[in-house]
């Protein structure tokens, strides 16, 4: 069964620090989204990619966040400097396409911590 | 603004018992609905969906009802086992794609 990939599992950083995250979502899946999900709370969107363009983006910290989906494949989130706040889990989805009616599969996640 | 709640954070039931986890929403535009189980450490793993158009849909043990005139959305879980303990969230979507989750209710089920 197809997956969404996402690596790093879990990461520890210091803040100030910079900190990548990377995703493969299910092959075939033109859109990509990058959630954050802080403990005890649903996912928030961060920033939502059709194919290697940004449709949404609103809710990205665009001063210290980047997103990138070069190839319309896999993408990267990027956070520098991080800090305290932005330990949580970031959750990677993928669909078929960015319309409604369109299930969207998450990824297993990765764990920050910022000391 | 848009959002959706669960009515309950907490639920407890024993092993072989029916789950009834409700949710509210509030946008009357969105025109599907989705739950989602997490368990702790993973991602959201995709139960059932339904669309605006649909009072019901069952899956494998799994049934969800939509109430479009109340705004209310529930997740019926038949013969719960140990294995269903996690945290489910509903989420809605409209036209752009966009899901709008709740903050999620904890079922735990007692042997």
């Amino acid at each position: 069964e197809a997956e969404v990939a996402q690596s790093p599992r879990y990461k520890i950083t210091e803040k100030s620090q910079a900190v990548a995250f990377w995703c493969d979502p299910i092959s075939g899946h033109a859109t990509l989204y990058w959630y954050r999900q802080i403990l005890g709370q649903g996912p928030e969107l961060l920033v939502q990619f059709q194919d290697e363009s940004v449709v949404d983006d609103s809710q990205l910290p665009k001063d210290r966040f980047s997103a990138e989906r070069l190839k319309g494949v896999d993408s990267t989130l990027k956070i520098q400097p991080a800090e305290l706040g932005d330990s949580a889990m970031y959750l990677c989805a993928s669909s078929s396409s960015g319309r409604s009616l369109q299930t969207q599969y998450f990824g297993p996640g990765t764990r920050l911590l910022v000391l | 603004g848009e959002s959706v709640g669960l009515h309950l954070p907490t639920l407890s039931v024993q092993e072989g018992d029916n789950s009834i986890i409700n949710c509210a929403y509030s946008n009357s535009a969105s025109d599907y609905f989705i739950w989602y189980k997490q368990e702790s450490g993973k991602g959201p793993q995709f139960i059932i969906d339904i669309r605006s158009n649909m009072d019901k849909r069952q899956g494998q043990r799994v049934t969800v009802l939509l109430n479009k005139t109340v705004k209310h959305l529930s997740l019926q879980i038949a013969a719960t086992q140990p294995g269903d303990s996690a945290v489910y969230f509903c989420a809605e979507s409209n036209q752009g794609g966009k899901l709008i989750f709740g903050q999620g209710t904890e079922l735990s089920v007692k042997p």
